[in-house]
């Protein structure tokens, strides 16, 4: 049962446009989210977070929207840059320190 | 501040040996944890300690998985016999709050 669900394995985006990640849940109970960004040979590095309390949190050029209703979370990243290249993961935590990840999602942005 | 040690980076065994990965938290992190990561998939915890306490171990294979945090600080992972499927990459992670988890770069486990 795949609690947490990305569901475009890649993305391709010019450069200087917005990438847009999306992730899925369908656990009521998940109160906590991060992203994280991974590259190749490389453990996975924290991105931003958000609190289900929020539905926006900000950071950059990085901001997370979470959506309860639809259980659904999406990063922007603005504008894209060439070393954005990378798997992202979205995880996601019901009020514990354990986190269920998603499959990833390649974003490959182009010069 | 010194990030997550792991050793060894890369390790190749037949299948139904033994093998061992070795990790060293960031210094006062509490919560240690251990993944696997097998190809194409998100990383799946396998155990998590709270010092030297396990808090969660309900997807470790326990008939072959074995782990352990010595004095609240070093942690090792432990498979014997390893499969076939136990080919992925086994990453360690500390925190000390329920947020951000600082990972290690892995070690990339081969079973042939």
């Amino acid at each position: 049962d795949q609690q947490v669900k990305q569901n475009s394995p890649s993305l391709s985006v010019q450069e200087g446009r917005i990438s847009i990640l999306n992730c899925d849940y369908t656990n009521s109970m998940f109160d906590y989210f991060l992203w994280y960004k991974k590259y190749p040979a490389e453990g996975p590095t924290f991105l931003i977070s958000i609190s289900s309390i929020k539905d926006k949190n900000e950071d950059g050029r990085f901001t997370v929207f979470l959506n309860k209703s639809a259980k659904h979370l999406s990063l922007h990243i603005v504008p894209s840059q060439p070393g954005d290249s990378a798997v992202y993961f979205c995880a996601a935590s019901a009020r514990t320190y354990k986190y269920i990840f998603g499959t990833g999602t390649r974003l490959k942005v182009l010069a | 501040e010194a990030g997550v040690a792991q050793s060894p980076r890369y390790k190749i065994i037949e299948k139904r040996q033994s093998v061992a990965f070795w990790c060293n938290p960031i210094s006062g992190h509490a919560t240690l944890y251990w993944y696997q990561q097998i190809l194409g998939q998100g990383p799946k915890l396998l155990i998590q300690f709270q010092n030297n306490g396990v808090v969660d171990d309900s997807q470790l294979p326990k008939d072959r998985f074995s782990a352990e945090r010595l004095k609240g600080v070093d942690s090792t992972l432990k498979i014997q016999p390893a499969k076939l499927e136990d080919s992925a990459v086994y990453l360690c992670a500390s925190s000390l709050t329920r947020g951000e988890q600082f990972f290690g770069p892995g070690t990339r486990l081969t079973v042939l």
